[in-house]
């Protein structure tokens, strides 16, 4: 029974090159939500997803970004053209529900991009 | 706009002792809080919850208080141990809608 997994773990890329990050959500899971972790800064929301809907994308850069959670398949985070400041870990997490009521979050082990 | 904030970004304890972590948030809808654990290169995990309709809920050492007037929440660990050392984040959120997180505390138990 896997947990959320993420893949790849570490991936590095030249400026101007394209990063694909993808997610499976843990079985049973829908709700889907990334963020970025900054080298000595916390956790800062991207997007929440559910299967073939953005919820929320109040954190994704206008420019560059893009996510999706298509009704089959893993949810990926997109990022163009790449710049030295995208490199971070990315942090994947779902949930059976969105917010409230007894609902956890349940992280992935993280993507770590670098931007050369 | 950070609505849920840790004012401290390290704290240092003596192993046994006990460790407070805190938390502020400003968003009177949220309903539900969380803390988690990270250690470096890893993803964060769940350690412990409260509903806004409670004011305590404990777990073996880990125990989290609410105080919804002053929009505030802690964590102790009691007695700390030096594998509690990490980042622990708080978290809050409300129906439909994402989790917000803190900035983290790193605590370190000093054996």
């Amino acid at each position: 029974n896997a947990g959320v997994m993420q893949n790849p773990r570490h991936l590095v890329r030249r400026r101007g090159q394209e990063a694909r990050l993808r997610c499976s959500p843990m079985k049973g899971h829908s709700h889907v939500y990334w963020y970025r972790q900054l080298p000595e800064e916390g956790l800062k929301f991207m997007v929440y997803l559910q299967k073939e809907n953005i919820i929320d994308e109040s954190g994704m850069p206008k420019e560059r970004f893009s996510a999706e959670f298509p009704k089959e398949g893993p949810s990926i985070l997109r990022i163009q053209q790449v710049v030295r400041g995208d490199s971070a870990a990315y942090f994947c997490a779902s949930s059976g529900q969105g917010g409230s009521g007894a609902n956890v979050l349940t992280f992935g082990a993280g993507s770590r991009l670098t931007v050369l | 706009d950070q609505q849920v904030k840790q004012n401290s970004p390290s704290l240092s304890v003596q192993e046994g002792r006990i460790s407070i972590l805190n938390c502020d948030y400003t968003n009177s809808m949220f309903d539900y809080f969380l803390w988690y654990k990270k250690y470096p290169a890893e993803g964060p995990t769940f350690l412990i919850s409260i509903s806004s309709i409670k004011d305590k809920n404990e777990d073996g050492r880990f125990t989290v208080f609410l105080n919804k007037s002053a929009k505030h929440l802690s964590l102790h660990i009691v007695p700390s141990q030096p594998g509690d050392s990490a980042v622990y984040f708080c978290a809050a959120s409300y129906p439909g809608n994402q989790f917000y997180f803190g900035t983290g505390t790193s605590l370190t138990v000093i054996p």
